[in-house]
């Protein structure tokens, strides 16, 4: 069966660095999503992304956040200067055309920012 | 007002029994969809099972069954016959609207404990 796929699994960065979280969607979906969980807390929703442009964004993803679908499989979270709240899980999720379709999630990427 | 309310934080079950956990929504929309996913210790989010908020009939998938009730607004899951590898949080979620990309409102889940 057919399922999202992220890297890497663990990512360890310093305060203030750059990091990209890459995700490779179920290859005919056509909605994207990042979500991210704190840890020992709810699955808060980040973006969503349709069409080569983000469709929504919540509070959380201020200017420090970005997303892009460089090439037709990859899909990529940027985070510009990281800060110690942004460690936590992260997960990209895609989904089909039809609205009772899930959305399948990675397995995640947990971003630990020291 | 929380979209998702899941009011268990942990739950226990003998292996082989039945076990509800329950899940409350709170939206305006005619127009909704209700999933339940699992979340293992090893941290992946695994889809179970999915009500629409026009569907007549209690979903069902394997062991899992949703029994939904619409002017409650609440969808609580039912597993049946426990396995130990039922043992995981266990979340609820709501994208509301008819619009295929609309977001997922999680609750704050339930850890689910099966005992031997």
């Amino acid at each position: 069966e057919p399922e999202v796929t992220q890297t890497p699994s663990h990512q360890v960065t310093q305060m203030g660095q750059e990091v990209i979280l890459r995700c490779v969607p179920i290859s005919n979906h056509l909605y994207f999503y990042w979500y991210r969980q704190i840890l020992g807390q709810k699955v808060e929703f980040l973006v969503s992304f349709y069409n080569n442009e983000i469709s929504e964004k919540s509070e959380i993803f201020d200017d420090q956040f970005s997303v892009e679908r460089p090439d037709g499989s990859n899909f990529t979270l940027k985070i510009r200067s990281t800060k110690l709240e942004d460690s936590a899980m992260y997960f990209c999720a895609s989904k089909g055309e039809q609205g009772n379709q899930p959305q399948h999630f990675g397995d995640g990427t947990r971003l630990s920012i020291l | 007002a929380q979209k998702i309310t899941q009011t268990q934080p942990g739950m226990f079950v003998q292996e082989k029994e039945a076990v509800t956990l329950d899940c409350t929504y709170d939206t305006s929309d005619q127009s909704y969809g209700l999933f339940w996913y699992k979340q293992p210790s090893s941290g992946e989010m695994i889809f179970l099972i999915y009500q629409g908020s026009y569907d007549e009939q209690n979903a069902t998938e394997g062991r899992y069954s949703l029994n939904f009730q619409k002017a409650r607004k609440s969808t609580n899951l039912v597993i049946s016959a426990s396995q130990l590898g039922d043992s995981a949080m266990y979340f609820c979620a709501m994208r509301e609207g008819e619009n295929n990309f609309n977001k997922f409102y999680f609750g704050s889940g339930t850890k689910l404990n099966v005992k031997p």
